[in-house]
């Protein structure tokens, strides 16, 4: 069964340490990952697509990279204003239906 | 471009009445997705109408229904409300440019409806 887990639950930053968040999948070719920011009692807001393994994607402070079995988002210098649930989710190769990760909650500390 | 919006942005219903929640999509897209959001999880599918027509769904009873109508705005129906149907409710719209494919490449979210069944 298609699956996402991402890891850790809830980080902690000081401004300025950089820090990685995971998310592992299990899916039947995957036909692509998103990433996505969400904020306390908002719809999520898209970051990224990834297609295939290798591939790299930036936006500002955030690189998200992919392999066969999960991909990583990397937060480069954080501020505050990063602080909020960063959500993974998986399309796989059925096509009928797009699966969430729980989710990464991370708090920049000034 | 008009973005997502949803309506409404509170509601708070009792246990077995119905609700109904509004999307409408951002402009020119064909395609709308509903998600269930529990609180401190992950947005869970519920289904996708793309041309008016239903072309995925979730593990989610036939309680839950929907529509979509031909300028794409949207609608989602849930019957006999229970208790475990509190959550925020997402609606995500896209341009689906391969003929009915569940996913394009970006779907933007509506800021979501907040229901209460007590």
């Amino acid at each position: 069964e298609d699956q996402v887990t991402q890891s850790p639950e809830a980080l902690r930053l000081q401004e300025g340490e950089s820090s990685s968040l995971n998310c592992s999948y299990t899916v039947s070719g995957l036909r692509g990952l998103f990433w996505y920011r969400q904020d306390p009692g908002k719809g999520p807001e898209f970051l990224f697509t990834l297609y295939s393994a290798g591939e790299e994607k930036e936006k500002e402070r955030l690189k998200a990279t992919l392999t066969k079995k999960e991909s990583f988002l990397h937060i480069t210098a954080p501020k505050p204003e990063d602080s909020a649930t960063y959500l993974c989710a998986v399309l796989g190769a059925s096509y009928d239906k797009v699966i969430f990760g729980p989710g990464t909650s991370l708090s920049v500390i000034p | 471009e008009t973005g997502v919006t949803q309506s409404p942005t509170h509601l708070i219903k009792t246990r077995g009445q119905q609700v109904t929640l509004r999307c409408s999509s951002q402009s020119g897209h064909n395609t709308v997705s509903w998600y269930q959001q529990a609180l401190g999880q992950g947005p869970q599918f519920i289904f996708q109408y793309y041309r008016e027509e239903e072309n995925g769904r979730g593990n989610f009873p036939p309680r839950f229904s929907g529509l979509q109508f031909p300028n794409y705005s949207s609608e989602l129906n849930v019957n006999a409300l229970e208790l475990d149907d509190s959550a925020l409710y997402l609606c995500a719209s896209s341009l689906d440019l391969a003929g009915g494919r569940v996913y394009s490449d970006t779907q933007y979210f509506g800021p979501g409806t907040r229901l209460t069944v007590l």
